[in-house]
């Protein structure tokens, strides 16, 4: 069970708008810590896709975007393409315990 | 360019200590500011941290798994090892190391090696 809550899978046709979401609780995006999301392409390690809830990396197309609000997060992507079919993880930072960082379970992107 | 390897055995057999090496290039961990950390993923399940090692030596685990990990770093040859003991079948997993660019709870980790399966089985 992980601590950030992810909906197991996603889909949409090509074109199409998708969004992600990343729930938590006040002890992680609720307290104020920055969310980020990584695509993990089939067979591929991680890459960061969105960085401090919002922001992209160097490369990282604008059909990609982040936002939080409250205790949640969320990953929008537009304009759908076959190339976007992956499992997206948010992470976040945990202050319970002696603090930790923390993944969501995953989401399966399938283009359709 | 920033690039990170893992490297280490694919087979344990249970209740031995697993010992990972991260070498990695682009980037210095004397270097204020600047960590490596482990990150593994069971096959088919998510992400899990594990540990993370800073320029200071300032040194992190998960809760979960703190009595059984060790995290070291050799700055000279640009290397962070992890060592866990007690193996079990559900340590299964790809094991990756990650870099983050600064101190703080709310870096991301922004270049992750290829990963390593470690496949532990009697």
């Amino acid at each position: 069970q992980s601590v950030l809550t992810q909906p197991p899978s996603v889909s949409g046709a090509p074109g199409q708008r998708v969004t992600i979401s990343c729930t938590g609780s006040s002890s992680n995006i609720g307290a104020g810590y920055d969310v980020h999301w990584y695509q993990q392409l089939p067979g591929t390690a991680p890459k960061l896709l969105i960085y401090g809830n919002s922001n992209r990396p160097s490369g990282v197309p604008d059909r990609f975007s982040g936002s939080k609000s409250g205790t949640s997060a969320s990953l929008a992507i537009t304009g759908l393409q076959a190339e976007d079919e992956a499992d997206y993880y948010c992470q976040s930072y945990d202050s319970s315990l002696s603090g930790f960082w923390v993944f969501g379970g995953g989401t399966k992107l399938t283009v359709l | 360019q920033i690039t990170l390897k893992e490297s280490g055995p694919t087979l344990v057999k249970p209740t031995q200590t697993l010992t990972l090496t991260c070498t990695f290039s682009g980037f210095s961990l004397s270097t204020s500011g600047v960590g490596v950390g482990w990150i593994r993923q069971p096959p088919g399940k998510a992400l899990e941290w594990l540990a993370l090692i800073y320029w200071n030596d300032d040194k992190r685990y998960s809760p979960s798994l703190k009595s059984r990990l060790t995290i070291t770093k050799d700055t000279s040859k640009n290397q962070v090892v992890l060592t866990m003991t007690n193996m079990d079948p559900v340590d299964t997993a790809t094991y990756y190391c990650a870099h983050r660019r600064e101190y703080g709870d709310y870096v991301p980790f922004d270049y992750w090696g290829q990963g390593t399966l470690v496949t532990v089985s009697s």
